[in-house]
């Protein structure tokens, strides 16, 4: 399969642990997008890496949010203490050309449940 | 107000009906994507068009760019097109996401 890969699938944990989502993007990808969806609502965009740099994070993303692409291949979303509140869905969606020209490919998402 | 505008927000149509999406959207963009996300989250880009019409297989999707609307069609719909379908435009680097059409079609 040489699609975006995401994983776990699905996690559940108690108010306050930390919780790691991974993110295997399609290989020659140099774009990638982190997003958060909940019931009823389109994705709302976190963070977006081009290769190894962070370029861009929305204000959604807390100082308890923090993502990683350290050699602009995988990437890792990490949340501490975390709420009820952060149970969504996670997204993540690679890219190659610049968005306008380029079609965006999405993982399988990370269902969070926060106990 | 959301960038993004679709409707309806639901829609249930029988086998083999003509459905309609339509999205509205406020900003100038780069491109506009057509989305279909099935039960259990994954996304499937269906359609990406800056300009006029696309077609593959049953379904079609518009674009005018003055009006800044966009249609999404499907011609002889069947149970297995019910998914939410999503609107989104690109802008620079950036994605904005309409909150999704839920088509359930019943056989």
């Amino acid at each position: 399969d040489t699609g975006v890969s995401q994983n776990p699938r699905h996690k559940i944990t108690k108010r306050g642990q930390n919780v790691t989502f991974r993110c295997d993007p399609i290989s020659e990808h140099n774009r990638l997008y982190w997003y958060r969806q909940t019931l009823g609502q389109g994705p709302e965009f976190l963070t977006y890496f081009q290769n190894e740099a962070q370029l861009e994070k929305s204000r959604l993303l807390s100082d308890r949010f923090s993502a990683e692409r350290p050699k602009g291949s995988f990437s890792t979303l990490e949340i501490q203490r975390t709420e009820q509140g952060d149970s969504a869905m996670y997204l993540c969606a690679s890219s190659l050309n610049p968005v306008g020209t380029g079609e965006l490919f999405f993982g399988e998402g990370s269902r969070l449940t926060v106990l | 107000k959301n960038e993004v505008e679709q409707s309806p927000q639901n829609l249930t149509a029988q086998e083999g009906e003509f459905i309609t999406i339509n999205c509205s959207y406020s900003v100038g963009i780069s491109a506009l994507h057509w989305l279909q996300q099935h039960p259990g989250g994954g996304i499937v880009s269906l359609f990406m068009l800056s300009s006029g019409k696309k077609k593959h297989g049953r379904l079609i999707a518009t674009i005018n760019i003055q009006e800044k609307h966009s249609s999404l069609h499907i011609t002889a719909s069947h149970p297995r097109d019910s998914a939410v379908y999503i609107c989104a435009v690109s802008l620079g680097n950036q994605f904005y996401f309409g909150t999704g059409t839920s088509l359930t079609v019943i056989p």
